[in-house]
C-alpha cells in the first residue's frame, strides 16, 4: 500500500532482552517521527528525523532507546535491555514537512 | 501532569447534526495545535490545524476554533456524517521543537 508501514504489528519479548521495530515511510517523505502510546495516556513524542539526521531526540526516555533512518527511507527504533514499563504500542509517522501527517498502524511492544 | 485533556472519552451524535469536540491545554508556551482522526486498524491521520495567532480554522465541514485566554479549543463537524466515527486526538506544540503533545481522544459516533 501507499501508507506508512510498520513491522512486526506486534511483538512479545522477555524483560532484558533487545528489540528492533521498523517503520517505512510514504515514499518521498523526508521527515519522520516516531511515537509511543502505553495503555491509557496520551501520544509520547520521541524522536524527529528530518532525512536521515536526527535534530530532535528530546523524547528518548533513556539512553536503551536509539532509533536511526537509512537515508529518506526506512527507521529502526531498537530498544536495548527492555523494561516492562516499555509495553506500548509504537507509532512511526510520515510527512513531507511538519506536522506528522500520517501514521502507521503501530507496533504493540509486550515485554514479559 | 497531563499537558493536554479530552475530557470527554465519547461523543454520539446523530447524523447531519454538529459534532463538537473539545480538547484543554495547560501550558501557556503551546502556539500550535492540530486535531488528527483514527479509524480502527488504522494510525491517525492529520486533519487540521491552528496557530495561536489566529481563533478560527476553517477546512470544508472541518471548523477549530481556539480561545487562547481559556486555553481551550474544539473542532466542529457540520454536518456530521457515519464516516466522521472515529477516535479524534487534539495535540500542541510549543515553540520550535518538533515535539507534539496529544491528549487521550475522544471517540466521536456519527448515528445514520
Amino acid at each position: 500500500g501507499a501508507g506508512v508501514s510498520q513491522s512486526p504489528s506486534n511483538k512479545v519479548t522477555e524483560k532484558g532482552k533487545d528489540v528492533e521495530l521498523r517503520c517505512d515511510p510514504i515514499s518521498g517523505h523526508t521527515a519522520l517521527y516516531w511515537y509511543r502510546q502505553r495503555l491509557g495516556q496520551g501520544l509520547e513524542f520521541l524522536i524527529y528525523f528530518q532525512g536521515n539526521s536526527a535534530p530532535d531526540k528530546s523524547g528518548l526516555p533513556s539512553d536503551r532507546f536509539s532509533a536511526e533512518r537509512t537515508g529518506e527511507s526506512v527507521s529502526t527504533l531498537t530498544i536495548q535491555r527492555t523494561q516492562q514499563e516499555d509495553s506500548a504500542v509504537y507509532l512511526c509517522a510520515s510527512s513531507a514537512s511538519y506536522p506528522p501527517a500520517f501514521f502507521g498502524q503501530g507496533t504493540r511492544l509486550t515485554v514479559v | 501532569d497531563q499537558q493536554v485533556k479530552q475530557n470527554s472519552p465519547s461523543l454520539s451524535v446523530q447524523e447531519g447534526r454538529i459534532s463538537i469536540l473539545n480538547c484543554d491545554y495547560t501550558n501557556s508556551m503551546f502556539d500550535y495545535f492540530l486535531w488528527y482522526k483514527k479509524y480502527p486498524a488504522e494510525g491517525p491521520t492529520f486533519l487540521i490545524s491552528i496557530s495561536s495567532i489566529k481563533d478560527k480554522n476553517e477546512d470544508g465541514r472541518f471548523t477549530v476554533f481556539l480561545n487562547k485566554s481559556a486555553k481551550h479549543l474544539s473542532l466542529h463537524i457540520v454536518p456530521s456524517q457515519p464516516g466522521d466515527s472515529a477516535v479524534y486526538f487534539c495535540a500542541s506544540r510549543g515553540g520550535s521543537n518538533y515535539k507534539l503533545t496529544f491528549g487521550k481522544g475522544t471517540l466521536l459516533t456519527v448515528n445514520p
